[in-house]
């Protein structure tokens, strides 16, 4: 199994409050993604990053900021928790872009009551 | 923009049968790679197979094959011997191959198959 890990695994957490999801890789992979799974869409990019501190947006990073600051972690920030953002969560990693297969976390449980 | 739909929400099939995933994608790209994921309810994601749509050829995993049509934009997946374990949401994927790619994937709206005893 790639090396890599999501926490927490679970969360349920209040609207208005702010969340940190934590992705950490022992890969050293330069890319790393966090996509959001939802009934009826399936995955949907939130946002990537393509090295230390460099990272961009995808189809659906309103409300979401992410931060990379060592190869290995990615950190996924909903800045105020909305209802609508209650989700499961995905981090992925791979080597090049497109070269090779992407390798999935475990995902995480998000509940914002 | 690429999409991806999967018209078919839920599937069953009787274990030891033979059962076809359907896939279709929208792109204006000539070079890309398609992809079939696995998620069982342990949730994790399983890469089942990849196409080059460059190569002709039909790619192949073991029990797991696929039919690339690629003028018709129509990438399915069957599964042959069907088993308990095959039990899963199937997604369909997408992916650019552009020199400046990312590796970011496009996923379809997933495909519930249930494999019955």
């Amino acid at each position: 199994d790639a090396g890599i890990t999501q926490s927490p695994r679970h969360k349920v957490t209040e609207t208005g409050t702010p969340v940190t999801l934590r992705c950490h890789q022992t890969e050293n992979h330069r890319y790393m993604y966090w996509y959001r799974q939802d009934p009826g869409h399936g995955l949907r990019l939130i946002h990537y990053s393509y090295g230390v501190k460099d990272t961009d947006k995808g189809e659906v990073s309103d409300g979401y900021s992410v931060s990379r600051s060592k190869t290995e972690d990615f950190l996924l920030t909903l800045e105020s928790a909305t209802s609508s953002q209650t989700s499961v969560y995905f981090c992925a990693i791979s080597t090049q872009g497109g070269n090779t297969e992407a390798f999935f976390g475990q995902g995480t449980r998000l509940t914002v009551v | 923009a690429q999409t991806v739909t999967q018209s078919q929400p839920e599937m069953s099939v009787q274990e030891a049968e033979t059962v076809t995933l359907s896939c279709t994608y929208d792109t204006s790209e000539n070079n890309y790679y398609l992809f079939w994921y696995k998620q069982p309810p342990s949730r994790q994601m399983i890469l089942v197979i990849r196409q080059e749509a460059y190569k002709q050829q039909n790619a192949t995993e073991n029990r797991f094959s696929v039919n690339f049509q690629k003028a018709a934009k129509s990438f399915s997946l069957k599964i042959s011997d069907s088993q308990l374990g095959d039990t899963a949401m199937y997604f369909c994927a997408f992916m650019k191959h552009v020199t400046s790619n990312t590796g970011k994937l496009i996923f379809g709206q997933g495909t519930t198959l249930q494999v019955k005893p």
